[in-house]
């Protein structure tokens, strides 16, 4: 069965252009979650969906940062105008709707904004 | 506002060792504890979990401790080998389907 992918694996723009990265859930899990990790710093949550529908976005930095999942599959995360401490590497993560529902991580998308 | 800490940065242990992990959180609801293993250009792995109605889980070669009344996590690996060598993450939630507040990560180093 295929985990958690995520496209692409390196973004490297600069200051003000648009990227937009791509999460795959394993199939069948309805939470989907995006985490950041800049250089040096701990994980920290940036949203939450269950199927389309967003549970939870407090982690979302700013209105620069989108989310979406259209159809409850495949979700993307823009980011427009990219700033350079946007920079980092994006996470996302799924797993089943359950009470003990462990959490299944992607390789991350690393984004160098220059 | 809350955090889930690591006391100390990097760990350096010889192979064959065992190695402790420690990890302080923040949040007195938190009632489910994660540890994390990320590996260089991977994601981040699940090792073991614990919830607040134990004290002490165990797995293969790894044990996490949970102590509530000092809200500190630990993570103990038996015979650490060089495959152990990656960064590893405490992490605590409110629930299972709840966002994760995870810790800035320590580097463990085995040295042969």
């Amino acid at each position: 069965e295929a985990g958690v992918t995520q496209f692409p694996s390196h973004s490297v723009i600069e200051k003000g252009q648009t990227v937009t990265l791509r999460c795959d859930p394993i199939s069948g899990h309805d939470n989907l979650y995006w985490y950041r990790r800049v250089m040096g710093k701990e994980i920290k949550f940036l949203l939450h969906f269950v199927k389309e529908s967003k549970q939870d976005e407090s982690g979302m930095p700013n209105n620069r940062f989108l989310a979406e999942r259209t159809g409850g599959t495949y979700s993307t995360l823009k980011v427009q105008p990219a700033e350079l401490e946007d920079s980092g590497v994006y996470f996302c993560a799924s797993s089943v709707l359950t009470l003990t529902g462990e959490l299944f991580f992607g390789e991350g998308s690393r984004l160098t904004v220059l | 506002g809350e955090s889930v800490g690591l006391h100390l940065p990097t760990l350096s242990v010889q192979e064959g060792d065992n190695s402790i992990i420690n990890c302080a959180y923040s949040n007195s609801a938190s009632d489910y504890f994660i540890w994390y293993k990320q590996e260089s250009g991977k994601g981040p792995q699940f090792i073991i979990d614990i919830r607040s109605n134990m004290d002490k889980r165990q797995g293969q070669r790894v044990t996490v401790l949970l102590n509530k009344t000092v809200k500190h996590l630990s993570l103990q690996i038996a015979a650490t080998q060089p495959g152990d060598s990656a960064v590893y993450f405490c992490a605590d939630t409110t629930g299972a389907n709840s966002k994760l507040t995870f810790g800035k990560g320590i580097t463990l180093s085995v040295r042969p």
